[in-house]
């Protein structure tokens, strides 16, 4: 079993609808999460990150954190054809002085279609 | 701002052929990392670096040799490249813990990918 489940998707939406993205995983003991956003033949880029539980909001976009169930979110907003891209989910348990050792899900390819 | 810079983008080998892939940053990042992406297994992490002179391996480290001479450069080399080693090369690099943007998160700044083809 990995470490981090993701679904791969093909997910296609029509412009305007809310997406959500999920990933699951199976280490307690992450404790930063991320996404990261991939263009076709392109490197990811972060496009959010949160410490902990919690929620964390930025413009279109919405993460979640539930540790006591250990799945974190993704929501997008007023999806745009520009949102058309891979989200890859990414954790750590990152300790201080150390480097970024990121686990990342597979991705989930979305498609926001006109 | 170049950011990080992979060469060669695309390159073709034969089995058993060698190749070195080159990676640099231009952001006085301390730490750097190979990953590569193949369809359903996602990003896995091959060696990485904490700094000049220093290299460690990562989740799939077998039939790669790493080099970090320069703190700018990062270079990932096949000694004897296989069919198993076709995919896409992703080199990255982060802060330090708490770095100027104090974060603390180690964002990943990635290059655009390298894709190797071995037949």
């Amino acid at each position: 079993q990995k470490e981090v489940e993701q679904d791969p998707g093909p997910l296609s939406v029509p412009e305007g609808a809310i997406v959500s993205l999920n990933c699951t995983y199976s280490n307690s003991a992450f404790q930063y999460f991320m996404w990261y956003r991939q263009y076709s033949r392109k490197g990811p880029e972060l496009l959010m990150y949160t410490y902990s539980s919690g929620n964390k909001e930025d413009g279109r976009f919405t993460a979640q954190v539930d540790k006591s169930s250990k799945y974190i979110s993704l929501f997008i907003r007023d999806s745009q054809p520009s949102d058309s891209a891979t989200y890859l989910c990414a954790m750590t348990q990152r300790r201080a002085g150390t480097a970024s050792k990121l686990t990342f899900g597979t991705g989930t390819r979305l498609q926001v279609t006109l | 701002n170049a950011g990080v810079t992979q060469t060669p983008k695309f390159r073709v080998l034969k089995t058993g052929q060698s190749m070195t892939l080159l990676c640099a940053q231009d952001m006085n990042h301390e730490y750097m990392y190979w990953y590569r992406q193949d369809p359903g297994m996602g990003l896995r992490l091959i060696h990485y670096s904490v700094g000049e002179g220093t290299t460690a391996k990562g989740e799939v480290p077998d039939g790669y040799n790493v080099s970090r001479l320069k703190k700018q450069n990062f270079l990932l080399g096949l000694e004897s490249a296989a069919p198993s080693q076709t995919s896409v090369y992703f080199c990255a690099s982060s802060y330090l813990a708490g770095g100027p943007f104090g974060r603390g998160t180690g964002e990943l700044f990635f290059g655009e990918g390298s894709r190797l083809t071995v037949l």
